[in-house]
């Protein structure tokens, strides 16, 4: 049972555009989700990460959105860089803390120039 | 750089035989995360500890896989009598946590791949 879900493994965008990634969550008791990012041969990356009381996170060119209600929370890039591209994953925990990490399969992203 | 080190990055093993991999976390980190990643997947928790002591495990960890930290600081996570689905990038992370001063997200090495034949 995946309780973290990233339905598209691909996306592509053209350079300057605006990149959304998706993810979709089953567990209510989840309350802290975060973005982690990861290039070939490399270990993931931590990018930005949001807290179950807030519904918006903002650092530089990505914001997070969290809606509870609906368990879905996205990933915006603005304006998209070739450097972006990569893999992206989403994952969530509970307690409020990055403790014990439940990922989703991630999406890779490619980032047109 | 000091970031977390992982060793060896590849392993080819044939089935049956042991392996063992080592993890050096962040110097100042006292939290330390075993996770395995398979194709086309996103990584999956194994266990963590809290300086030397082993505060979760996952029901992926079988009997055939141990981990220890047995002076806080790295770590080694061993698989014994490997099988062909034990075949995956296995990551260490660090951390510290929020209330001691760190952020709490975690910091992945590069990973060690292990291929079972």
């Amino acid at each position: 049972d995946q309780q973290v879900k990233q339905n598209s493994p691909s996306l592509s965008v053209q350079e300057g555009r605006i990149s959304i990634l998706n993810c979709d969550y089953t567990n209510s008791m989840f309350d802290y989700f975060l973005w982690y990012k990861k290039y070939p041969a490399e270990g993931p990356t931590f990018l930005i990460s949001i807290s179950s009381i807030k519904d918006k996170n903002e650092d530089g060119r990505f914001t997070v959105f969290l809606n509870k209600s609906a368990k879905h929370l996205s990933l915006h890039i603005v304006p998209s860089q070739p450097g972006d591209s990569a893999v992206y994953f989403c994952a969530a925990s509970v307690g409020g803390s990055a403790r014990q990490l439940t990922f989703g399969s991630g999406t890779q992203l490619t980032v047109l120039p | 750089d000091t970031g977390v080190s992982q060793d060896p990055r590849h392993k080819i093993t044939k089935r049956g035989q042991n392996v063992t991999f080592r993890c050096d976390p962040i110097s100042e980190h006292n939290r330390l995360y075993w996770y395995r990643q398979t194709l086309g997947q996103g990584p999956e928790f194994l266990t963590y500890f809290q300086n030397e002591a082993q505060l979760e495990k996952s029901r992926l960890l079988s009997d055939r896989f141990s981990a220890e930290r047995p002076k806080g600081s790295f770590s080694t996570l061993e698989i014994q009598r490997t099988e062909q689905g034990d075949s995956a990038m296995y990551l260490c992370a660090s951390s510290t946590p929020p209330g001691q001063g760190g952020t709490g997200e975690l910091f992945f090495g590069e990973g060690s791949r292990l291929t079972v034949l």
